[in-house]
């Protein structure tokens, strides 16, 4: 199958400063890319999708001035948590579907605690 | 809202087959039945997909009823690195939300020595 990697793998943060994680197609161009959070013991919830060159659809709910995404290339997703806080200590989970694909690849995740 | 229904959890001998069902009652005619894996604090991991026809691959093997109202992801010889949480989910083949993966609770199959 199709490689996703994210990085980092964990960051530890402040609250109040902001977080920068990747995610790269490697061996695909990702039309579409997903990003998703997953708290302690509950399933993956959707957060936002982007399309390359354009802006993201945001989930309900979820703040799109706090997570900002960016979808630069065919190959490069970005997620900034802006001015975290405790609360937003997850797992964070990105994805990539090519715009033939049936199947969507996920990365290894990242994980966010914020002190 | 996920549109599948699943056990939470099952238990399955090292060596024996898998089988985890799942329902998707209302499922429409244009939307496949994905299912995904999620080992501990992993990405999920793609297995297999079908539209009605019984589908199978290296991993596991897809059998969805004639009504398509439910299907069974049967894994043949379930190793321990088969532990982890499966999901069940149904989507359609096109862009927009409509197209998005969206996970419900799944099943955490544990595999026993």
């Amino acid at each position: 199958g199709a490689v996703v990697s994210q990085h980092p793998s964990r960051v530890i943060c402040k609250s109040g400063t902001s977080v920068k994680i990747e995610c790269r197609s490697l061996d695909f161009q990702a039309t579409t890319m997903f990003w998703y959070r997953q708290f302690p013991k509950q399933s993956l919830m959707l957060m936002a999708t982007s399309n390359e060159g354009s802006k993201a659809t945001y989930e309900q709910g979820v703040e799109k001035d706090k997570f900002l995404i960016n979808h630069a290339s065919l190959t490069l997703s970005t997620l900034t948590v802006t001015s975290a806080h405790p609360e937003d200590s997850s797992f964070y989970i990105c994805s990539a579907r090519r715009s033939t694909g049936r199947e969507q690849y996920f990365g290894p995740g990242t994980r966010l605690t914020v002190t | 809202d996920a549109k599948t229904t699943q056990p939470t959890s099952m238990d399955c001998a090292e060596g024996r087959a898998a089988n985890l069902p799942c329902n998707h009652s209302t499922i429409s005619g244009n939307e496949y039945v994905y299912w995904y894996r999620q080992i501990h604090s992993q990405g999920p991991q793609y297995i297999i997909h079908g539209l009605k026809n019984n589908e199978t691959n290296e991993m596991a093997s897809l059998i969805i009823t004639e009504d398509r109202k439910s299907s069974t992801l049967i894994l043949p010889h379930a190793t321990l690195r088969d532990t982890a949480v499966y999901y069940c989910i149904v989507r359609v083949l096109r862009g927009g939300s409509q197209g998005n993966l969206i996970f419900g609770k799944g099943t955490k199959l544990s595999v026993k020595p």
